[in-house]
């Protein structure tokens, strides 16, 4: 049972252009969203959350947007710039039930940036 | 401050080999969670553990088990080592339990099992 669905396995976007990655989610006790990014050989950094009481969050260039009544999040990264070409994890963490403290991660999308 | 380190970084065993993996925390975080990512997919939960308690488990078989240390830092142990075992372990930190504390993590052990 995939809880956190990224569809997109990859996406590609040049340099200076919005990148917009989605995740879908199906526990409605989900209740705090996270995006990592993930280099290869490393652990996942992270780079922007959102509580489920709002709708959107802004941290530089990144801004993590969420429609609960469709269960969907998009992170939208504005300009895009080659460094940021990663996999990017959507992640979700419940405020009961079994999912509660830990976080269900979605596949990731592998975010290419051309110059 | 000191982010969440991990220990060895790369580590060959062969099956039904026993394993031990540290984490240490950074600092001021009294929470550890394992994860384990295999190729191509997200990491899947282990276990949590909160002030040396195990707080939580996922869907990992017993021969998984965990410690957690008065100063916080943590270890993985894995019995009978499995080829599916083979992946890349994480370990994450968190400033407490509840499901609003961002976790962040560490480099990650890869671990494979021949």
């Amino acid at each position: 049972d995939q809880q956190v669905k990224q569809n997109s396995p990859s996406l590609s976007v040049q340099e200076g252009r919005i990148s917009i990655l989605n995740c879908d989610y199906t526990n409605s006790m989900f209740d705090y969203f996270l995006w990592y990014k993930k280099y290869p050989a490393e652990g996942p950094t992270f780079l922007i959350s959102i509580s489920s009481i709002k709708d959107k969050n802004e941290d530089g260039r990144f801004t993590v947007f969420l429609n609960k009544s469709a269960k969907h999040l998009s992170l939208h990264i504005v300009p895009s710039q080659p460094g940021d070409s990663a996999v990017y994890f959507c992640a979700a963490s419940a405020f009961g039930g079994t999912s509660y403290g830990k976080l269900t991660f979605g596949q990731g999308t592998i975010l290419t940036v051309h110059p | 401050e000191t982010g969440v380190t991990q220990s060895p970084t790369h580590l060959i065993k062969t099956r039904g080999q026993q394993v031990t993996l540290r984490c240490s925390s950074q600092s001021g975080h009294n929470t550890v969670s394992w994860y384990q990512q295999a190729l191509g997919q997200g990491p899947q939960f282990i276990f949590q553990y909160y002030r040396e308690e195990e707080n939580g488990r996922g869907n990992f078989p017993p021969r998984f088990s965990g410690l957690q240390f008065p100063n916080y830092s943590s270890e993985l142990n894995v019995n009978a080592l499995e080829l599916d075992d083979s992946a890349l372990y994480l370990c994450a930190s968190s400033p407490s339990s509840g499901s609003t504390d961002t976790q962040y993590f560490g480099p990650g052990t890869r671990l494979t099992v021949l």
